[in-house]
C-alpha cells in the first residue's frame, strides 16, 4: 500500500535555483495538500487543493506554485529557493465529503528535508 | 488566524511515569485531531474529537475535548519507549480540511 509518495526525501538547493517536489497519491483522494514543518512551529499550510484543476493558497504560499492536473498528482514548485525556505515539506491527502466528517483524516507523505544555502 | 499552543513543549520522561499534554485555544473548533510523528516520517492520525466533553480512549492514551472546543488533553498511562514522539493537535473549522489549524507541536521522549 503506497499511500502518499513525495520524492525527493532529501535535497539542497543554492540560493536562487528552483526545483519541484513531486507527491503523488494512489488513494483516490479529492483534497490534496503541501504543509511545510519549523521546528517549534507546528506544520504550516502552503497550497491546497480541493480537486483536479482546482487550487488555493494556504497560510504561507509566497515563494512556492502548485498544481493539479490529475487526482494523483500534486507538486509544488520553488522559483528562487531563498534560505527561508529550508523546511521539511509534507505532502497530504484526504478524502473529503460534505457530511459526515468525523472520520475524515490527513494522510501524510514521509517528507522532503529541503536546504538552501 | 487560528492559534493552538500546545505545552509542554517537550517531555522526558521515565518508562511508566504518567504524563498529560495539552492543546489550548481561545477559538472555537468543529473537530479537533491528535497526531504522533516519529522521526523522518510525516505525522499519523491517532483520534478525531467532535463533542465538546467528549473523552476517548485508544489503549493507554485518553483524549479529551473542553466542553468549549477550544482545548483538548492527551494523557499517556505508563508510558512506553515506544510512546517517543512529537504528538501534534490540529483544529478543524467549519470550513473544511482545508481550514486544519496545527498546533506546536510536543517532543515526548520516553527513556527505558
Amino acid at each position: 500500500n503506497a499511500g502518499v509518495t513525495q520524492t525527493p526525501k532529501f535535497r539542497i538547493l543554492k540560493i536562487g535555483q528552483s526545483m519541484t517536489l513531486q507527491c503523488t497519491q494512489d488513494m483516490n483522494h479529492n483534497y490534496m495538500y503541501w504543509y511545510r514543518q519549523d521546528p517549534g512551529m507546528g506544520l504550516k499550510l502552503i497550497y491546497y487543493s480541493v480537486g483536479a484543476g482546482i487550487t488555493d493558497k494556504g497560510e504561507v504560499p509566497n515563494g512556492y506554485n502548485v498544481s493539479r492536473s490529475t487526482t494523483e498528482d500534486f507538486p509544488l514548485r520553488l522559483e528562487l529557493a531563498a534560505p527561508s525556505q529550508t523546511s521539511v515539506y509534507f505532502c497530504a491527502s484526504s478524502y473529503h465529503r460534505d457530511s459526515p466528517r468525523t472520520n475524515e483524516k490527513l494522510f501524510f507523505g514521509s517528507g522532503t528535508q529541503l536546504s538552501v544555502l | 488566524t487560528q492559534l493552538l499552543e500546545q505545552s509542554p513543549q517537550f517531555l522526558s520522561i521515565q518508562e511508566g511515569e504518567n504524563l498529560t499534554v495539552y492543546c489550548n485555544s481561545s477559538s472555537v473548533f468543529s473537530s479537533l485531531q491528535w497526531y504522533r510523528q516519529e522521526p523522518g516520517e510525516g505525522p499519523v492520525l491517532l483520534v478525531t474529537v467532535v463533542t465538546g466533553g467528549e473523552v476517548k480512549k485508544l489503549k493507554r492514551l485518553t483524549f479529551q475535548f473542553g466542553d468549549a472546543r477550544k482545548d483538548s488533553s492527551l494523557h499517556i498511562t505508563a508510558a512506553q519507549t515506544g510512546d517517543t514522539g512529537l504528538y501534534l493537535c490540529a483544529g478543524a473549522g467549519s470550513g473544511g480540511y482545508q481550514k486544519v489549524t496545527f498546533g506546536t507541536g510536543t517532543k515526548l521522549q520516553v527513556i527505558p
